[in-house]
């Protein structure tokens, strides 16, 4: 089946340790987001991509880093220079063809947990 | 920029109906959205609605959108325990990928 895998599911870091989160996706899809959420609070956008080797930076993107270099694959680096990472991470994509402009698919999620 | 907001907790019984309510901005949001999140889970589209219609049906969910008051809500008939989840609002204006703005979520709790 079609879909969007991210990896690992949970995962925990030591301060001052980068970790990289993995999101591929199967669907053809250009675009690809990086989101962030906390308990309370909408989804943040970290970064976006709306073609390979191609990326931007969303609202919140100090202390993150990406990289498109396949269709398929947008992963997601957080760096020790982000102040406060525990979080839960999603990635998305879409088409844009066809599509309203927020009709994202998305990943199951990454639970960061700084130790 | 735009600006989402949703009440944080709604409970309802087991078999009556929902309405979660979510507010916004921008007056030139196009589309607006209302995505379900299941525990430990991402993100799921359940339907949008543009800004040119009052109102959307989808079998148990209908979308109403007051444009004059920018005020979007989702009912749910017939609520059931699977409905438990977060629902977030979410908006956007035609254009850049970047511009869709979530509103914190409605954490729905279905009671038997």
């Amino acid at each position: 089946d079609g879909g969007i895998t991210q990896s690992p599911k949970y995962l925990f870091r030591k301060e001052g340790q980068n970790v990289t989160l993995s999101c591929e996706q199967n669907l053809n899809h250009d675009a690809m987001y990086w989101y962030r959420q906390d308990p309370g609070q909408g989804l943040r956008l970290i970064y976006y991509s709306q073609i390979v080797n191609d990326f931007q930076k969303g609202d919140i993107a100090e202390g993150y880093s990406v990289s498109r270099e396949k269709k398929e694959s947008f992963p997601l680096t957080v760096t020790s220079a982000q102040k406060n990472p525990t979080a839960f991470y999603l990635c998305a994509s879409n088409d844009r063809v066809g599509r309203a402009i927020g009709e994202l698919f998305f990943g199951e999620g990454s639970r960061l947990t700084v130790l | 920029g735009e600006d989402v907001e949703q009440s944080l907790f709604l409970s309802v019984r087991e078999g009556d109906s929902s309405v979660i309510n979510c507010t916004y901005t921008d007056s030139s949001s196009t589309y607006l959205y209302w995505y379900k999140q299941e525990p430990g889970a991402g993100l799921q589209l359940l339907t949008y609605i543009f800004s040119n219609m009052d109102m959307k049906q989808d079998q148990r969910l209908t979308v109403l959108l007051n444009k004059k008051d920018k005020h979007l809500s989702l009912r749910i008939a017939d609520t059931q325990t699977g409905d438990s989840a977060i629902y977030f609002c979410a908006a956007s204006y035609s254009g850049s990928a970047r511009q869709l703005t979530f509103g914190s979520g409605t954490q729905l709790t279905v009671l038997p």
